[in-house]
């Protein structure tokens, strides 16, 4: 298993740029996660997905947008790029409602400019 | 406010220490707390705490849940530069609250000298 995996590893974007974050995992987990790291900041919730076709908002959702079609793939929507959106994002999965671990892709490192 | 408060926010200790990290959580419905240690890239689970498994060992790493005290710790004795990495806490509250998400703490960041 690759487990969860995110796609490009860095990326630096214009100001007012758009770009999709490519996050899947083959572990057939029900539940996918998008967080962004602030330094010194932990982790921030930004969506989330019970299921292929349900999203919801997390805590910093403002700037992003996700899509879930298939159980494998979670992607994120950055539209209209700000350099408050600078940050490392990851992705995350855990199997189902009644488990609490959640396995992290390797991140994105990006950068607005 | 913030429902998940570790401490202290930065260490630095030297090989052969033992460090103690902190975390503190307010929530309404307990469910579990989680450990991570986070590298240069992505958090890797270390361990998970509940009601039922309060206390959990793992070679020089250990950790204790006080449900009394809403907290826990995260013991590593005999330290290595390898234990250098940011060690995060999260709580997950019963499903219904948070939706069932992991909140996290902002972390501990560890930095052990040779």
């Amino acid at each position: 298993n690759a487990g969860v995996t995110q796609t490009p590893k860095f990326r630096i974007l214009k100001i007012g740029q758009s770009m999709t974050l490519q996050c899947a995992q083959d572990m057939n987990h029900n539940y996918m996660y998008w967080y962004r790291q602030d330094p010194g900041m932990g982790l921030k919730l930004i969506y989330y997905s019970v299921g292929a076709g349900i999203t919801d908002k997390g805590e910093v959702p403002n700037g992003y947008n996700v899509s879930r079609s298939t159980t494998e793939d979670f992607p994120l929507r950055l539209e209209l790029a700000a350099p408050s959106q600078t940050s490392v994002y990851f992705c995350a999965s855990r199997l189902s409602a009644s488990t609490d671990t959640q396995y992290f892709g390797p991140g994105t490192r990006l950068t607005v400019l | 406010e913030d429902k998940v408060v570790q401490s202290p926010l930065s260490l630095v200790v030297h090989e052969g220490d033992t460090v103690t990290l902190n975390c503190s959580y307010e929530v309404t419905n307990f469910r579990s707390l989680l450990w991570y240690k986070q590298e240069k890239k992505a958090p890797t689970f270390l361990f998970m705490l509940t009601s039922s498994g309060i206390e959990k060992k793992s070679g020089r790493l250990s950790s204790i849940l006080d449900k009394k005290e809403l907290s826990s710790i995260l013991n590593i004795t005999a330290t290595q530069t390898g234990d250098s990495a940011i060690y995060l806490c999260a709580v997950r509250e019963n499903y219904g609250g948070s939706q069932g998400n992991l909140i996290f703490g902002k972390g501990t960041k560890l930095s052990v000298k040779p």
